[in-house]
């Protein structure tokens, strides 16, 4: 099993680009979740989806959009890139709302 | 925003030296997280805690839930070169939600 991955790990665009990035879970997970890690900073929520067809933001949802394409699989959305999205973006699933499991992450610069 | 303070922001210590670190809220959490991050990768849950008081032992790591069920603490016993990384508390909420809080940079020099 390979657990939780994300495509691509690394990625540069510049503002007002868009891009979406990939997850994939291979756990038969429910729920499934988008965060961003900044410097110095824990993670951060934003947006999650409790089950297959739901989705609902978390504390930093502007900017994004999310899909759930399938119980697998989990899009995130930057429609119009600004560099105050640069950041690392992890995915995570979890059966029910206990452990999650993190995928390794992709690294968005914007320009 | 974050309502989680923890501390030291980082720590650089000797290979065999004991490390301790805490977590404290400005809210009463039900339930106390922590996660380690390996340098490039996402965050592993490392020991889950649940009830105020209550005291969990994973291998080497110890941590405790406050009994004002705002704060946590988690111990590293015989530190080796392995627990290099950042340690994160966590609060679960509602809907699976977590809560992140800044997180403790653990450096051990060999």
């Amino acid at each position: 099993n390979a657990g939780v991955t994300q495509t691509p790990k690394f990625q540069v665009l510049k503002t007002g680009q868009s891009m979406t990035l990939q997850c994939a879970q291979d756990m038969n997970h429910n729920s499934m979740y988008w965060y961003r890690q900044d410097p110095g900073m824990g993670l951060r929520l934003i947006y999650y989806s409790a089950s297959e067809g739901t989705t609902d933001k978390g504390e930093v949802p502007n900017g994004y959009n999310v899909s759930r394409l399938n119980k697998r699989e989990f899009s995130l959305r930057l429609e119009s890139a600004a560099p105050s999205q640069t950041s690392v973006y992890f995915c995570a699933s979890s059966e029910g709302f206990q452990k999650q499991f993190f995928g390794p992450g992709t690294r968005l610069t914007v320009l | 925003g974050q309502q989680l303070n923890q501390s030291p922001q980082s720590m650089f210590i000797q290979e065999g030296e004991d490390v301790s670190m805490n977590c404290t809220s400005s809210s009463i959490f039900n339930t106390w997280l922590w996660y380690k991050q390996d340098p490039g990768e996402g965050p592993v849950l490392l020991i889950a805690l649940y009830k105020a008081g209550e005291l969990t032992s994973n291998g080497r790591l110890t941590a405790q839930f406050g009994i004002t069920r705002k704060d946590s603490f988690l111990n590293i016993s015989a530190s080796i070169p392995s627990d290099v990384g950042i340690y994160f508390c966590a609060e679960l909420r509602g809907g699976g939600k977590l809560i992140f809080g800044q997180g403790t940079e653990l450096s051990v020099k060999p």
